[in-house]
């Protein structure tokens, strides 16, 4: 069974930085990419990143470039996302979300539980 | 970016309705439109993929069609599981994947 488990979320101040886990489990996690996904009720569901199965290629929103950043860790079947210069319209939920496949584009065929990150004073 | 616009909004219907959304989209995407229902507090759950192709697991009684650049969900006879909100996505290329709106599907 696929399973997503986020973590790392939490409360930060405006300027501040946190970095969101998920570890994978229940499939071959080196042969898919893998995304975050944010959501919140005034925008709903907005893709933040993805990261293709090797880490080779790396795609951000342009709400995010430049201030977050994805990686992997394939031996440790863990996602990661750095997030930096926070402010209050980061706030959301943080969904890790599994593609169909290996590449960039793809849909998303699993969703962790998600993450909560408060951005505020 | 590419635009999705989900109608409707907001759906009332009740147990055994035909129910269909629709997902219109700024610019040609072929057939690379996903479906998703989500509940309350829960992740986003896929339905469909590649406009038709049902996920696996999932009840017949979900299908969607289209191409190019408007797409239908269809329910064919709505279950009291199903009341959720629905959102189809676009992963056309590699240009940012973006989600519709939503359509909450509720109790008549």
């Amino acid at each position: 069974e696929v399973q997503l488990l986020e973590s790392g979320g939490g409360l930060v101040q405006p300027g501040g930085s946190l970095r969101l886990s998920c570890a994978a489990s229940g499939f071959t996690f080196s042969s898919f990419a893998m995304s975050w996904v944010r959501q919140t009720p005034g925008k709903g569901l907005e893709w933040v990143s993805v990261i293709t199965s090797r880490g080779g290629k790396t795609f951000y929103a342009d709400s995010v470039r430049g201030r977050f950043t994805i990686s992997r860790d394939n031996s440790e079947n863990t996602l990661s996302l750095q997030m930096n210069s926070l402010t209050a319209d980061d706030t959301a939920i943080y969904y890790c979300a599994k593609g169909a496949d290996w590449t960039a584009q793809s849909y998303f065929d699993h969703w962790g539980q998600g993450s909560l990150v408060t951005v505020s004073s | 970016d590419i635009q999705m616009t989900q109608s409707p909004s907001t759906l009332s219907a009740s147990v055994g309705d035909r129910v269909t959304i629709t997902c219109r989209v700024s610019e040609s995407i072929n057939r690379w439109l996903a479906w998703y229902q989500q509940k309350p507090g829960k992740a986003p759950k896929l339905l469909i993929y590649k406009a038709s192709s049902l996920e696996s697991g999932v009840p017949s009684r979900f299908s969607g069609s289209g191409s190019g650049t408007e797409f239908t969900l269809t329910i064919s006879s709505l279950q009291p599981d199903d009341f959720a909100t629905y959102y189809c996505q676009q992963y056309d290329s590699y240009s940012p994947r973006t989600f519709g709106l939503g359509t909450k599907v509720e109790i008549k």
